[in-house]
């Protein structure tokens, strides 16, 4: 079955723009988690939705950060007044329900260059 | 602050013999996560550890977790090639899934 999906594959934006980052998660799946990935690192926790409602949004960095996922199901990263230091790797995870036993299905990221 | 430590951060393997991968972590957690890494791609989850004692084992890979000494191992047993990627342990802080990784164990297999 189709996985988690994210577009763009790529962005390359200025500083200071605008971006939307979108996430399709698995069908079905409740639980929805955005992670950020910088060059030789782990994943870093972002935020966490279960529906509609982000439960947990205490990895957002600043107030430029912002997501919703207004229907349950696709859900957006955005990001304003982009700097050069937002350039990463962004990665949307899916579970079925929120919780340790579930295990997160990784989307392939969009990878984020600030110029 | 949760702290989640892997070593070795670089591992050369020679094919057909065994290593060791390991992952600590700073608090009380039972939930820990093993994910791979190929370069440019996302990543595929490993194995789910949920409680103490608990041990994993899938073709040549084995996971398990010590609650108490807050350690994790990935065991790689007989090296291929195959096996070169990154591998990551992650720790889940809340019940809810959301997971602090470590930084990562790249591993490059050679003949």
């Amino acid at each position: 079955g189709a996985g988690v999906s994210q577009t763009p594959s790529n962005k390359v934006t200025e500083k200071g723009k605008y971006v939307e980052l979108r996430c399709d998660p698995i069908s079905g799946h409740t639980a929805l988690y955005w992670y950020r990935q910088s060059l030789g690192q782990g994943p870093e926790f972002l935020i966490y939705f279960q529906g509609t409602g982000a439960a947990d949004d205490s990895g957002l960095p600043n107030d430029r950060f912002f997501a919703v996922r207004p229907e349950g199901s696709v859900s957006t990263l955005k990001i304003q007044r982009t700097e050069r230091g937002d350039s990463a790797v962004y990665l949307c995870a899916s579970s079925f329900s929120g919780g340790p036993a579930y295990e997160q299905y990784f989307g392939p990221g969009t990878r984020l260059t600030v110029t | 602050e949760l702290k989640v430590e892997q070593n070795p951060l670089f591992l050369s393997m020679q094919e057909g013999k065994n290593y060791t991968i390991y992952c600590n972590y700073s608090t009380t957690s039972d939930r820990l996560y093993w994910y791979r890494q190929d370069p440019g791609k996302s990543l595929e989850s490993l194995f789910v550890l949920l409680s103490n004692g608990a041990v994993k084992q899938e073709g040549r890979l084995m996971a398990s977790l010590d609650t108490k000494a807050r350690l994790s191992t990935l065991h790689i047993t007989a090296a291929v090639h195959d096996l070169s990627a990154t591998y990551f342990c992650a720790v889940d802080t809340d019940s809810w899934g959301k997971l602090q990784f470590g930084a990562g164990t790249q591993v490059v297999v050679t003949p």
